[in-house]
């Protein structure tokens, strides 16, 4: 198993641009998340999954869409990037009442 | 507003003493904590959660609903525990993290 998978590792991007972090999973979890780490504050909670076609907002929605057309797949959507949306990004899965499980992150720079 | 607090951004230890790590979080419901570990270059991994009482790598965490805390605790730090620990809430599925405690421990 190849656990939480996400692409690309590195992305810079420029002001207004779009683009898909993507992650899969293949260990058939219900529920899925992403995270920002910023020096700082933390893990931040941006949208989260519990199931195919249900997703929510976590503590900073604001400027990222996501869609969970398969148990899969979780891919996090930046509408127009901006600088302040320069992070670290880490999808995470969970089956049950079992601890998260992370991916590598996606580091994104946005100048 | 934030649910879980960790106090310390920065924690620095001697090779051999005790470590603690601060935990605090608020919610009115039954709390689902954990503690997790990022080594340098890592990624994010589960340390221990309140519900399994069990020792990790020596490390042990109490959850107290009274003082809504849950301290994780070693009693003699080693070089290898050197990263960032985050404690998490879950909180009706959204699971939230605290800002961090980066723990170095000094030979």
């Amino acid at each position: 198993n190849a656990g939480v998978t996400q692409t690309p590792k590195f992305q810079v991007l420029k002001t207004g641009q779009s683009m898909t972090l993507q992650c899969a999973q293949d260990m058939n979890h219900e529920y899925m998340s992403w995270y920002r780490q910023d020096p700082g504050m933390g893990l931040r909670l941006i949208h989260y999954s519990v199931g195919a076609g249900i997703t929510d907002q976590g503590e900073v929605p604001n400027g990222y869409n996501v869609s969970r057309s398969t148990t899969e797949d979780f891919p996090l959507r930046l509408l127009s990037a901006a600088p302040s949306q320069t992070s670290v990004y880490f999808c995470a899965s969970r089956a049950g009442y079992s601890p998260l499980h992370f991916g590598n992150g996606t580091r994104l720079t946005v100048t | 507003a934030q649910r879980v607090t960790q106090p310390e951004k920065l924690l620095s230890v001697f090779k051999g003493a005790p470590v603690e790590l601060k935990c605090n979080y608020s919610y009115s419901g039954s709390p689902e904590l954990f503690w997790y570990v990022q080594y340098s270059r890592q990624r994010l991994q589960l340390l221990l959660r309140h519900i399994s009482r069990e020792s990790i790598k020596g490390f042990t965490a109490d959850l107290n609903k009274g003082e809504t805390s849950f301290h994780l605790k070693k009693p003699f730090a080693q070089e290898e525990d050197s990263a960032m620990y985050y404690c998490a809430l879950n909180r009706d599925d959204k699971i939230i993290f605290g800002k961090g405690t980066r723990l170095h421990i000094l030979p």
